[in-house]
């Protein structure tokens, strides 16, 4: 299996436009969840989803942050409109059936000027 | 705010030492996680001790926790230069697969 796959691996943008980060699961993991790592504030979980439902969306900064799972093998998260401390590497995670570990992307670099 | 927390914040060491980190958590847990991340890289998964055991090893990795004091240990014996990334803890916080990230130990090995 290739693994969590991410894309884009580093986007620059300005400030008040869209941003779309995208991920695609290990196949047959049920788990997807979405981090966001800053320096200032660690590594922390923003919404995980469970058979492409939404669980736990709490840590989701505020409305300009949105994420979707249409489908099993793909999910997003938008940022709309993006801000210069949105600035931070985006990781998505997945973890299968009454599996804890969880199997890591290689994160989106997200810098807004 | 963070369920785990990691001791030391860095920690720097020749080949061939062990190396040990420590973490604290606040709340009751269901299993303790150890991951490691490589710079630049996504987190990679190294061991999982559940809240009934004591000591768990994998090669030369060997977790301890101790649910009274609410801390676990992760030793890396013979170090490596290639061992140098940052660990970190992950409690699942009593319910589901949710995870709770501490905020790391660096580790620099030196050759």
């Amino acid at each position: 299996d290739a693994g969590v796959i991410q894309s884009p691996r580093h986007e620059v943008t300005e400030m008040g436009q869209e941003v779309t980060l995208r991920c695609k699961p290990i196949s047959g993991h049920d788990y997807l969840f979405w981090y966001r790592q800053t320096m200032m504030r660690g590594l922390e979980l923003l919404i995980y989803f469970n058979n492409n439902v939404p669980i736990d969306d709490s840590g989701m900064p505020e409305d300009r942050f949105s994420a979707k799972m249409p489908n099993a093998s793909f999910s997003t998260l938008k940022i709309q409109p993006s801000e210069p401390r949105d600035s931070a590497v985006y990781f998505c995670a997945s973890s299968g059936p009454g599996g804890h570990e969880q199997y890591f992307g290689p994160g989106t670099r997200l810098t807004v000027t | 705010s963070q369920q785990g927390e990691e001791d030391p914040q860095a920690l720097s060491i020749q080949e061939g030492e062990n190396a040990t980190m420590n973490c604290s958590y606040k709340t009751s847990i269901n299993n303790l996680q150890w991951y490691r991340q490589n710079s630049g890289r996504g987190l990679v998964h190294l061991i999982l001790i559940r809240s009934n055991e004591r000591e768990k090893h994998s090669g030369r990795l060997r977790v301890t926790l101790d649910t009274s004091k609410k801390s676990s240990s992760l030793l890396i014996t013979a170090s490596r230069a290639a061992d140098t990334a940052s660990y970190f803890c992950a409690t699942d916080a009593n319910y589901g697969n949710k995870l709770v990230f501490g905020a790391g130990t660096i580790l620099r090995v030196k050759s």
